[in-house]
């Protein structure tokens, strides 16, 4: 099974609110990564946090990353229509592989 | 600057055919990957190449699939035989570090 495996699947948010998304994953890691891809397309690296890293941010987005519980969190604060979209997290694997998980769907409704 | 491109950036085929997608990654990064991405799944690894060293061929699902990259330049992936089952977008991304650069994909239809 895949390594990365967000929750939950889907999310529904008015504009303005805040999303969060969580990635769990099984493995040591010496970093962990956040995309989102927008209508089943290609993916965009949005923020990398390393292992030594507890929180980051970026613009309206935290990162979080605790270790102990092979999980991180990603908040997106203050949403907008344009958010709406799939959200991945990426973890080094053996070798040169990376897991990528199934995703959040993240919908902003305006 | 370009980005990753990919062609065609939709094919439909018939079962049985083979298929060929391409991949022109940024100039300068030495790292490829090829994914396979179902309809409302995650991505799967498929191949990963690094420069001049041998390809990552794990992930590839079967004999039918194959990649080739010349140098660090464009990258094809070839399936054989095409299936059914192999319909899905496959995408292409780049890297000279741990972010990857993603291209818009290719959405293959095997009929």
């Amino acid at each position: 099974s895949q390594q990365g495996e967000e929750d939950p699947q889907a999310l529904s948010i008015q504009e303005g609110e805040n999303a969060t998304m969580n990635c769990s994953y099984k493995t040591s890691i010496n970093n962990l990564q956040w995309y989102r891809q927008n209508s089943g397309r290609g993916l965009v690296h949005l923020i990398l946090i390393r292992s030594n890293e507890r929180e980051k941010h970026s613009g309206r987005l935290r990162v979080t990353l605790d270790t102990s519980k092979k999980s991180s969190s990603l908040l997106i604060t203050a949403s907008r229509a344009a958010d709406t979209a799939s959200y991945f997290c990426a973890t080094p694997h053996t070798g040169n592989q990376f897991y990528f998980g199934t995703g959040t769907s993240l919908t902003v409704i305006p | 600057g370009a980005g990753v491109s990919q062609s065609p950036s939709n094919k439909v085929t018939e079962k049985g055919k083979d298929v060929e997608l391409r991949c022109d990654p940024i100039s300068g990064h030495t790292a490829l990957y090829w994914y396979r991405q179902r309809l409302g799944q995650g991505l799967e690894f498929l191949i990963y190449f690094q420069g001049n060293s041998a390809p990552d061929k794990s992930g590839l699902p079967s004999d039918r699939f194959s990649a080739e990259r010349t140098g660090e330049s464009v990258s094809t992936l070839t399936i054989q035989r095409t299936q059914q089952e192999d319909s899905a977008v496959y995408l292409c991304a780049s890297s000279i570090s741990y972010e990857q650069y993603f291209g818009p994909g290719t959405r293959l239809t095997v009929t």
